[in-house]
């Protein structure tokens, strides 16, 4: 099993400029959430799908942009890169509910210049 | 939303020494409360974990304690050694779906060999 699978894992983006990060995982898992850290501020929740078809906001959903049209695939996108918005990005998963358990990507590092 | 202290942000001890983290939540209906270990560079991994129908739970050296009263929970980890160097994070969920998991800001803990 791959698990979670992130890419790109670096890229560097001029502000304004558009991308998706991608996110897939092999495990038939309902849930899946994209996360960001930035130094001493821990992982914020941006988005997260409970299922294909159902995306939801977390914490720090400005700027980003989630669809969720199967179970293994869940892309975030970056409408129009900003400073503010250079970060590791994480994608996790988890079977449903009541297993708590996260299972993360490797990350991908973003910088906006 | 819920809201996650987790304290301290550095830790510092001994190989062979004790560490204890500790984490506060403020949303009385999470029931779930994880710890995760990153270690540089990497994605961060679960460790333990803790549902609130127990107060403790042990794994080899490592334990989590939880206070549902005092809406606090701890990380234990006892005769430390240095590849226990990492930062860890605790995390609760929103109480009432359990979707969002709200993170800590992290503890770099350092075992000095």
């Amino acid at each position: 099993n791959a698990g979670v699978t992130q890419t790109p894992k670096f890229q560097v983006l001029k502000t304004g400029q558009s991308m998706t990060l991608q996110c897939a995982q092999d495990m038939n898992h309902e849930y899946m959430s994209w996360y960001r850290q930035d130094p001493g501020m821990g992982l914020r929740l941006i988005h997260y799908s409970v299922g294909a078809g159902i995306t939801d906001q977390g914490e720090v959903p400005n700027g980003y942009n989630v669809s969720r049209s199967t179970t293994e695939d869940f892309p975030l996108r970056l409408l129009s890169a900003a400073p503010s918005q250079t970060s590791v990005y994480f994608c996790a998963s988890r079977r449903d509910f009541n297993t708590g358990e996260l299972f993360f990507g490797e990350g991908s590092r973003l910088t906006v210049l | 939303g819920e809201n996650v202290e987790q304290h301290p942000s550095t830790l510092s001890v001994q190989e062979g020494d004790s560490a204890v983290i500790k984490c506060t939540y403020s949303d009385s209906a999470s029931n779930y409360f994880p710890w995760y270990k990153q270690e540089l560079g990497k994605r961060p991994q679960l460790i333990i974990d803790i549902r609130s129908n127990v107060g403790e739970k042990k794994d080899q050296r490592i334990a989590v304690t939880l206070n549902k009263t005092a809406k606090h929970f701890s990380l234990h980890i006892t005769e430390t050694q240095p590849e226990d160097s990492a930062v860890y994070f605790c995390a609760a969920p929103n109480g009432n779906t359990g979707n969002q998991f709200y993170f800590g800001t992290g503890t770099s803990l350092t075992v000095i060999p």
